[in-house]
């Protein structure tokens, strides 16, 4: 079962545009995290925010946490054509089960 | 590149036969992780080792079977296949225990074809 919906399921912008993809999840987390996927190939790892974290950024990445309304949001400034891939976000349950639980994911298409 | 190696990179294969797919854990990582991800159930996780031990379940099913070795290596086992079990299978690690304190690292897939 999936824990996180991103919204929108796809997004097409034009390069050097910001890209804002969001992800809402159901239950509380320790942690969320946000993954790069270019098609067919492995998840890269992009960031990570804590539960008593409210924004993060690391270069042209930007991620908030909103735990009251359990959501977060991924922007990506100044889009590159390399940003093409698809993002999801996954997150860890605050209690038991560890395991990483993966969104749905946004396909980001980046137009030249 | 992640330092997580996965064979093979393909595999066809009839429905009913098994396969076995193969993942090198990165360098010093303790714990793997399994995932399949397909396009009408997205990314599922599947099963954990650590240190060679199971550390976390999630929706694998009875056909299908895990183990992690001594050397760190793990394999995982997918018998009387069927068509519904196509799917890019990923395999990832990370240092410690648990996902609390980080990232993981993911390989390249083995992307399954039953016909």
């Amino acid at each position: 079962s999936q824990q996180g919906e991103e919204d929108p399921q796809a997004l097409s912008i034009q390069e050097g545009e910001n890209a804002t993809m969001n992800c809402s999840y159901k239950t509380s987390i320790n942690n969320l995290q946000w993954y790069r996927q270019n098609s067919g190939r492995g998840l890269v790892h992009l960031i990570l925010i804590r539960s008593n974290e409210r924004e993060k950024h690391s270069g042209r990445l930007r991620v908030t946490l909103d735990t009251s309304k359990k959501s977060s949001s991924l922007l990506i400034t100044a889009s590159r054509a390399a940003d093409t891939a698809s993002y999801f976000c996954a997150t860890v349950p605050a209690w038991g089960n560890e395991k990483l639980t993966f969104g749905t994911g946004t396909r980001l298409t980046i137009i030249p | 590149d992640s330092g997580v190696t996965q064979t093979p990179k393909h595999l066809i294969t009839a429905t009913g036969q098994r396969v076995t797919l193969r993942c090198s854990p990165r360098s010093g990582d303790l714990s793997v992780y399994w995932y399949q991800q397909s396009l009408d159930q997205g990314l599922q996780f599947l099963i954990q080792y650590y240190n060679g031990e199971e550390r976390a379940k999630g929706n694998i099913l009875e056909r299908f079977s895990a183990q992690q070795f001594p050397d760190l290596h793990s394999e995982l086992n997918l018998s009387s296949l069927e068509l519904g079990d196509s799917a890019l299978y990923f395999c990832a690690s990370s240092g410690g225990l648990a996902v609390n304190t980080g990232e993981l690292f993911f390989g390249e897939g083995s992307r399954l074809t039953v016909l």
